[in-house]
């Protein structure tokens, strides 16, 4: 199995672009997080789906954030528009239904100029 | 607000001798408790899990949970500079998993 991927591995780009930050999970795992890595904040959790539907948004830090899982194999999470305090990696995990280990991606690293 | 206490260190310790990684969590319906270890520049991966008071034992890894004291613990025994990372302490509700802001190790040769 590849894991979990994401991409793109690296993102820079200029405040107020549209940055879209896509995965897919590993197959047949049926739930979907999507975390935000600062060194000032940790590990944070901003939304997770649970058979595509979103269950918890509580994590999205503002209205400039949404994210997406139109179907089993997919997410984006998108953000705009972006801002330099939104430079973060960002890690998708995925979870099987009869299982509590999370793997992760790779992370995105976003940096915003 | 569910708060994951751990000490953000450094903790360094001489190689073989044993780290000690402390973890609290204000939760007290939390279910499920996980240590992941962090290489820089790497993602999170499972290291430990512990869902019943006591000790649980995987190679080198033990982890000790108390419910009763909301606190969770990981002892790496004859440390290798390879254990070098930032641990997370992790804990799941029947909602979310949240995170410890980690503690970085460093096992010197």
């Amino acid at each position: 199995d590849a894991g979990v991927i994401q991409s793109p591995r690296h993102e820079v780009t200029e405040m107020g672009q549209e940055v879209t930050l896509r995965c897919k999970p590993i197959s047949g795992h049926n739930s979907l997080f999507w975390y935000r890595q600062t060194m000032m904040r940790g590990l944070e959790l901003l939304i997770y789906f649970n058979n595509n539907v979103p269950i918890d948004d509580s994590g999205m830090p503002e209205d400039r954030f949404s994210a997406k899982m139109p179907n089993a194999s997919f997410s984006t999470l998108k953000i705009q528009p972006s801002e330099p305090r939104d430079s973060a990696v960002y890690f998708c995990a995925s979870l099987g239904e009869s299982s509590y280990e999370q793997y992760f991606g790779p992370g995105t690293r976003l940096t915003v100029t | 607000q569910k708060e994951v206490e751990q000490n953000s260190g450094p903790l360094s310790v001489p190689e073989g001798a044993i780290a000690s990684l402390n973890c609290t969590y204000s939760d007290r319906v939390s279910q499920s408790f996980f240590w992941y270890r962090q290489y820089s520049g790497k993602s999170p991966e499972l290291i430990m899990s512990i869902y019943s008071n006591g000790d649980k034992e995987d190679g080198r890894f033990t982890a000790q949970l108390n419910k009763a004291s909301q606190y969770v613990s990981l002892l790496i025994r004859d440390s290798q500079p390879s254990d070098s990372a930032t641990y997370l302490c992790a804990v799941k509700d029947n909602n979310d998993m949240r995170f410890g802001a980690g503690t970085r190790l460093t096992v010197k040769p």
